[in-house]
């Protein structure tokens, strides 16, 4: 069963950079045929598509976070990575890591403040 | 962007008695290669969302037979023929045809 667990610092300051990683279990990250995907919540909202990332290190990124964005993927710790540069309180939500929208983690709560 | 408006935004239903949630987009999600990546999802009171249908009417893996999606171009349907106690949360489709992919505003549903 594949697993996936984020994790992070859960306060960051404002117009610093959000770290978050995601690991994986139980299944192959260097198959091709998936992505790596993270999607955000604000608190009580709805879903935000942020990006993805395949094994080969190729990206997408959702257009109106993609100047502040970075992702990654280090298949041979089964990890998966996001960075997002000049962070305000419209960032705060609920991260999840998906792979390819069908296995989930549970989240991690990343709130932006002083 | 793709709109996704879904409707009703909340759904009070009765035990046992069927549901049905639509989604209509804001442009066709027939992907030029033919397929139509529309997808719903399942959150429940505090847990991460869960797929149920990929591409319209595709259950995935685990998921009972109660739930059945169905539709084209740009009218998809989520049906529940029998609600359970274990079906309250709030239910998103998703398109994945189009960049960037988007997210409808999500249904609630709840046991009148």
């Amino acid at each position: 069963q594949v697993q996936l667990q984020e994790s992070g610092p859960g306060l960051v300051q404002p117009s610093q950079t959000l770290s978050l990683s995601c690991s994986v279990s139980g299944g192959s990250t260097s198959s091709s045929s998936y992505y790596w995907s993270w999607i955000r919540q604000p608190a009580g909202k709805g879903l935000e598509w942020v990006g993805r990332v395949y094994p080969d290190g190729s990206t997408n990124y959702s257009p109106s976070l993609k100047s502040r964005l970075t992702m990654s993927a280090d298949t041979s710790k089964s990890q998966f990575s996001l960075k997002l540069t000049s962070v305000t309180a419209a960032d705060t939500a609920i991260y999840f890591c998906t792979r390819s929208e069908l296995y989930w983690g549970q989240g991690i709560l990343v709130t932006v403040s002083s | 962007d793709v709109v996704l408006t879904q409707s009703p935004l909340s759904l009070p239903v009765t035990l046992g008695q069927p549901a049905s949630i639509s989604c209509r987009s804001s442009q066709s999600l027939v992907h030029s290669g033919g397929d139509t990546y529309l997808h719903w999802f399942q959150q429940r009171p505090g847990q991460s969302p869960r797929r149920l249908v990929h591409q319209v009417s595709n259950r995935d893996s685990g998921v009972p037979d109660r739930f059945r999606g169905s539709g084209s171009g740009t009218d998809f349907t989520l049906h529940i023929s029998r609600v359970e106690a274990e079906d309250v949360g709030i239910y998103y489709c998703m398109q994945g045809t189009h960049w960037p992919p988007t997210f409808g505003q999500g249904t609630k549903v709840e046991i009148k």
